[in-house]
């Protein structure tokens, strides 16, 4: 049973750039939560999406959007890339009413 | 608003010596906790998960303690290692306006000198 995965696994993209990562749950999960996690820092909530819609955000601008698939993939975006985004980005799922996430590798985005 | 804050921020102790670090936060309504080990780069690897009902785990060397009530927990690691230098998170889970999420805190740097 694979576990959570994502993709790519490192990333370079230059200021205002837009840039796609993506995630797959666990099997039998159907919820998928985003993390952003900055050098030094512990991991900050993006969003979570459950039945192909944001059920909650966190402290992010609308430059940061997901979109979640019917077979419960999900794809966080972020358009007009700052700096300030370079960061490891985490993608956790879990069954909805359960109380365990689980977390992917993550994404390493590096912008120039 | 749940805040989670880590003491120390950064340890550094030679092999074999026993160490707790301490976690606390500010609304106990949580379902549960989870310790994470990051080494320098990679992503999180979850070492011990509290269920809210429970007071303590173990696993191997480590023992993590949970108490609600007053919004604290523990990461004790026996013995040390070298390979035991990482970065350590703590992360209670709550359910928030519809949504469960987990908090982090920003870590305790754990450093074992050989």
């Amino acid at each position: 049973d694979a576990g959570v995965t994502q993709s790519p696994t490192h990333l370079i993209k230059t200021r205002g750039q837009q840039v796609t990562l993506r995630c797959s749950p666990k099997s039998g999960h159907d919820t998928v939560s985003w993390y952003q996690q900055a050098l030094g820092q512990g991991p900050q909530f993006i969003f979570q999406y459950y039945e192909e819609e944001e059920r909650q955000r966190g402290n992010f601008p609308d430059r940061f959007s997901g979109h979640q698939f019917p077979n419960y993939s999900s794809e966080l975006n972020v358009n007009a890339l700052l700096l300030g985004d370079s960061a490891l980005y985490l993608c956790a799922s879990m069954t909805s009413g359960e109380d365990t996430q689980y977390f992917g590798p993550g994404t390493r985005l590096t912008v120039l | 608003k749940q805040e989670v804050t880590q003491i120390p921020a950064a340890l550094s102790v030679p092999e074999g010596e026993n160490l707790v670090l301490n976690c606390s936060f500010t609304d106990s309504a949580i379902y549960n906790l989870q310790w994470f080990r990051q080494d320098p780069g990679k992503g999180l690897t979850s070492l011990l998960l509290i269920q809210s009902s429970q007071r303590e785990q173990t696993s191997g060397r480590l023992n993590a303690s949970l108490d609600k009530s007053s919004g604290r927990s523990t990461l004790y690691i026996a013995a040390s290692q070298p390979g035991d230098s990482a970065t350590y998170l703590c992360a209670p889970l709550g359910w928030y306006s519809s949504a469960s999420k987990i908090i982090f805190g920003s870590g305790t740097r754990l450093s074992i000198r050989p």
